[in-house]
């Protein structure tokens, strides 16, 4: 059974960092596309970041390019989101999504979510 | 950049069909895909490509695709399909991938 687990999620202080880990199993890890997608309290989803299958491609949407940096370990089943700079406009629920065989922005399986909050 | 708009709202009485429409110019060239989210849970794709079902998915569940406009069809809405129903693609250049706003679908 394909299961993401997002954790690092917590309250924060403008300006400050948290990073963000997904836990993946029941597939193979390294064959799969990856992203991040947030989801503001009350709001509609917003696609974050993405990464292909070893790595060696990232991109953002441009409200998080330049604080935030998308990574992963394959030998390790995990994606990461490095989250820097964090304003209080970043507050919201991420989830970590995996992208099918059948196109990047088709996302088959999502994780539960983890609450970022930032606020002073 | 691309947007992708959805009405806000829609309501449909239990066992008629609703329709939820995508507009967005970079559906011309990749299909979107549709989201089923629930109060408290994580999306759940229903329909993806021309109009695919995933495993799981009720056959009321179908897609279609015209122009610039993508549709998500509920023949027979039942109460357990009340929930916020949001399309995604990815922009005109291919790099990123958009949202649409959502549409919160009423079962009365």
């Amino acid at each position: 059974e394909v299961q993401l687990v997002e954790s690092g999620g917590g309250l924060v202080q403008p300006g400050g960092s948290l990073r963000l880990s997904c836990a993946a199993s029941g597939f193979t890890f390294s064959n799969y596309r990856m992203h991040w997608v947030r989801q503001a309290p009350g709001k509609g989803l917003e696609w974050a970041s993405y990464i292909n299958n070893d790595g060696s491609t990232t991109t953002y949407a441009d409200s998080v390019r330049g604080r935030f940096t998308i990574s992963r370990d394959n030998a390790k089943n995990t994606l990461y989101l490095q989250m820097n700079s964090l304003r209080v406009e970043d507050t919201a629920f991420y989830y970590c999504a995996r992208a099918s065989g059948y196109g990047d922005h088709v996302l088959d399986y999502w994780g539960l979510g983890t609450l970022v909050t930032v606020s002073s | 950049s691309s947007e992708l708009t959805q009405d806000p709202a829609v309501s449909v009485a239990l066992g008629q069909t609703v329709r939820i429409t995508c507009q967005g110019d970079s559906l011309r060239n990749y299909y979107a895909s549709w989201y089923q989210q629930k109060p408290g849970q994580a999306p759940l794709r229903v329909i993806y490509g021309q109009n695919n079902r995933p495993s799981g998915i009720p056959d009321r569940f179908s897609g279609f695709t015209s122009g610039s406009t993508a549709s998500l069809t509920i023949t027979g809405a039942q109460a357990e399909d009340e929930a916020d129903y949001y399309c995604n693609s990815r922009d005109n250049n291919g790099n990123h991938v958009i949202f649409g706003g959502g549409t919160k679908v009423t079962v009365l």
